[in-house]
């Protein structure tokens, strides 16, 4: 099992383009969410997933799209980018929603100049 | 909405010593509380998790406690080495709710 993937590692954009951040779980979860890092913020909870055709908004959902089509992927789109979403990407998928183990992919980190 | 508080944000222990992290959290109704590891360069992995139904939980050097009453929550480790230095954050959600994030704690573990 790969478990959680995510495209690209590493990604500059300019302040207007946009972008879609991928991820893929091979562990049929069907939770998946979403989060950026920043320094001193802990992890926020973007958007997320509880099954295909199912999504909501977290904590901090401006700028940002997802769509759940399948079980296996949940991409993350930004719209228009700005300088405030230079941060680290994190997808996370798991069996039970918020109450069970996150399995967590390797992370996006993202610069927008 | 549920709101965690970590503390201390940077801790610095010898090797051997125990280093103990803290939380507190506002709501009531949270019933979940994992802990993560986050090495350099790499996604949050859990350690250990406590359920509201238990106080206490160990698993080697690693132990977890928690207080319903105060609601707060510790992590204890002991005899440390320096593959424990990384970035624990704890967490809580209640039942298929959403996790909401401590801030991290820096741990440096030195020789």
């Amino acid at each position: 099992n790969a478990g959680v993937t995510q495209t690209p590692k590493f990604q500059v954009l300019k302040t207007g383009q946009s972008m879609t951040l991928q991820c893929a779980q091979d562990m049929n979860h069907e939770y998946m969410s979403w989060y950026r890092q920043d320094p001193g913020m802990g992890l926020r909870l973007i958007h997320y997933s509880v099954g295909a055709g199912i999504t909501d908004q977290g904590e901090v959902p401006n700028g940002y799209n997802v769509s759940r089509s399948t079980t296996e992927d949940f991409p993350l789109r930004l719209l228009s980018a700005a300088p405030s979403q230079t941060s680290v990407y994190f997808c996370a998928s798991s069996s039970a929603g918020g109450s069970d183990e996150q399995y967590f992919g390797p992370g996006t980190r993202l610069t927008v100049t | 909405g549920e709101n965690v508080e970590q503390h201390p944000s940077t801790l610095s222990v010898q090797e051997g010593d125990s280093a103990v992290i803290k939380c507190t959290y506002s709501d009531s109704a949270s019933n979940y509380f994992p802990w993560y590891k986050q090495e350099l360069g790499k996604g949050p992995q859990l350690i250990i998790d406590i359920r509201s139904n238990v106080g206490e939980k160990k698993d080697q050097r690693i132990a977890v406690t928690l207080n319903k009453t105060a609601k707060h929550f510790s992590l204890h480790i002991t005899e440390t080495q320096p593959e424990d230095s990384a970035v624990y954050f704890c967490a809580a959600s209640n039942s298929w709710g959403k996790l909401q994030f401590g801030a991290g704690t820096q741990v440096v573990v030195t020789p």
